[in-house]
């Protein structure tokens, strides 16, 4: 079992969507949570982070996590073009001092 | 404020030759990070500084790989010799905390 597990997709929505993007995580010790966003030939961005159970709101963006199911979540409202991209969940385990990557979604926002 | 600062953006080298990539983390960051990014790994952590000591370099692939912080402002990882199969985009990050991490453009290596 991989420690963070991501749908590569790709995930395609229509402009003004949401796009639901979603990941698991097996270390229940783990204790942050992040949303990287990847532009074709770019490197990560930080978007999100979030470290408690429920939903932190960021503009367009909602991190969701559910520590208990460990599963984390990002929404993403009003999906426009410039949204297209992989976004890489990140999980930090503090007994590792690690932050483990998924292997990313790629997100398509058609017009 | 500047962000991580990775040199060269593209190295292009001939199998056995030594390649060193170089970082400068972002002003006031205590940790510093490796990865090595590829399509079919993903990425991957090779190493992690904390205040200038290396904390965990479980990651490093061979004996080829090696990295260094002489200070606070100044990482290298070198690879010596380079093979074809250590291709692949590598990143810098940096951290005041440990888990928030803040990544460098990379650097594009193609070994021939």
């Amino acid at each position: 079992q991989k420690e963070v597990e991501q749908n590569s997709g790709p995930l395609s929505v229509p402009e003004g969507a949401i796009a639901s993007l979603n990941c698991t995580y097996s270390d229940r010790g783990s204790q942050s949570f992040f949303w990287y966003r990847q532009y074709s030939g770019k490197s990560p961005e930080l978007i999100m982070f979030i470290y408690s159970n429920g939903d932190k709101e960021d503009g367009r963006f909602t991190a969701q996590l559910n520590k208990a199911s460990q599963y984390v979540s990002l929404l993403i409202r009003d999906s426009q073009p410039s949204d297209s991209a992989t976004y890489l969940c990140a999980v930090f385990t503090g007994t590792a001092s690690k932050l483990t990557f998924g292997t990313g979604t790629r997100l398509q926002v058609t017009l | 404020d500047a962000g991580v600062i990775q040199s060269p953006r593209h190295e292009v080298t001939e199998m056995g030759q030594e390649v060193t990539l170089r970082c400068k983390p972002i002003s006031g960051h205590n940790s510093l990070f490796w990865y090595r990014q590829t399509m079919m790994r993903g990425l991957e952590l090779l190493i992690y500084f904390n205040n200038n000591v290396p904390i965990d370099d479980s990651g490093m692939p061979e004996d080829r790989f090696s990295a260094k912080m002489p200070n606070a402002s100044f990482s290298t990882l070198k690879i010596q010799p380079s093979e074809p199969r250590d291709s692949a985009v590598y990143f810098c990050a940096s951290s005041f905390r440990e888990d928030t991490q803040y990544f460098g453009p990379g650097t594009r290596l193609t070994v021939l």
